[in-house]
């Protein structure tokens, strides 16, 4: 298998546009997550799916902040704006279901200036 | 509710030292705890997990980690540290019923020196 595949890579955007972020899971996996590591935070969950439902996205920033998994293989996180304290890396992880080991893609980096 | 500490933000050893990492966690529900490692400018990589059974569990490239309730820690360790083991690792903790989120510590960098 690919693994989880993210995309972009990296992504270097000014404050105020709209930034998305897109994330294949593992195929046959029930469960996706986004992460967002930063220095001062380290890594956070910001939301997680289960069978494409969102479960709890108590961790998102703010109104700003928007994910999405219209199927299952393909999830986006949405920025809009972006300011530039959202300047992370976000991860995005899957895995088979409650419990099982989460694998993780090799992340987003974003930079907002 | 549920959380992490790692001791020790920056570990430094020698190579073919032993390598230990602690980690102490809190939960209110037996947890299922985890050891990821992260290179530079890579995702996180499942090092060692413990669910239930045998609370001694050995993971990838030599490294184990020991679940001790009574103690509220699961320590990773290694016996005999390689160059290649420099890294950032996370230990984290889940509550399969909460849907398998992980919350997790905020790393501890290991540094190996020749």
């Amino acid at each position: 298998d690919a693994g989880v595949i993210q995309s972009p890579r990296h992504e270097v955007t000014e404050m105020g546009q709209e930034v998305t972020l897109r994330c294949k899971p593992i195929s046959g996996h029930n469960s996706l997550f986004w992460y967002r590591q930063t220095m001062m935070r380290g890594l956070e969950l910001l939301i997680y799916f289960n069978n494409n439902v969102p479960i709890d996205d108590s961790g998102m920033p703010e109104d700003r902040f928007s994910a999405k998994m219209p199927n299952a293989s393909f999830s986006t996180l949405k920025i809009q704006p972006s300011e530039p304290r959202d300047s992370a890396v976000y991860f995005c992880a899957s895995s088979l279901g409650q419990g099982e080991t989460q694998y993780f893609g090799p992340g987003t980096r974003l930079l907002v200036l | 509710a549920q959380s992490v500490t790692q001791l020790g933000s920056h570990v430094s050893v020698s190579e073919g030292a032993l390598v230990l990492l602690r980690c102490n966690y809190s939960s209110s529900v037996p947890p299922y705890l985890f050891w990821y490692v992260q290179y530079p400018n890579q995702g996180l990589q499942l090092l060692l997990k413990y669910t239930t059974g045998a609370t001694l569990v050995k993971g990838i490239n030599g490294f184990e980690a020991e679940f001790k309730k009574s103690e509220t820690s699961f320590h990773l360790t290694k016996p005999s540290a390689h160059m290649s083991d420099a890294a950032e690792y996370f230990c984290a903790v889940s509550d399969g019923n909460q849907g398998g989120k992980l919350i997790f510590g905020q790393g501890t960098e290991l540094s190996v020196k020749p």
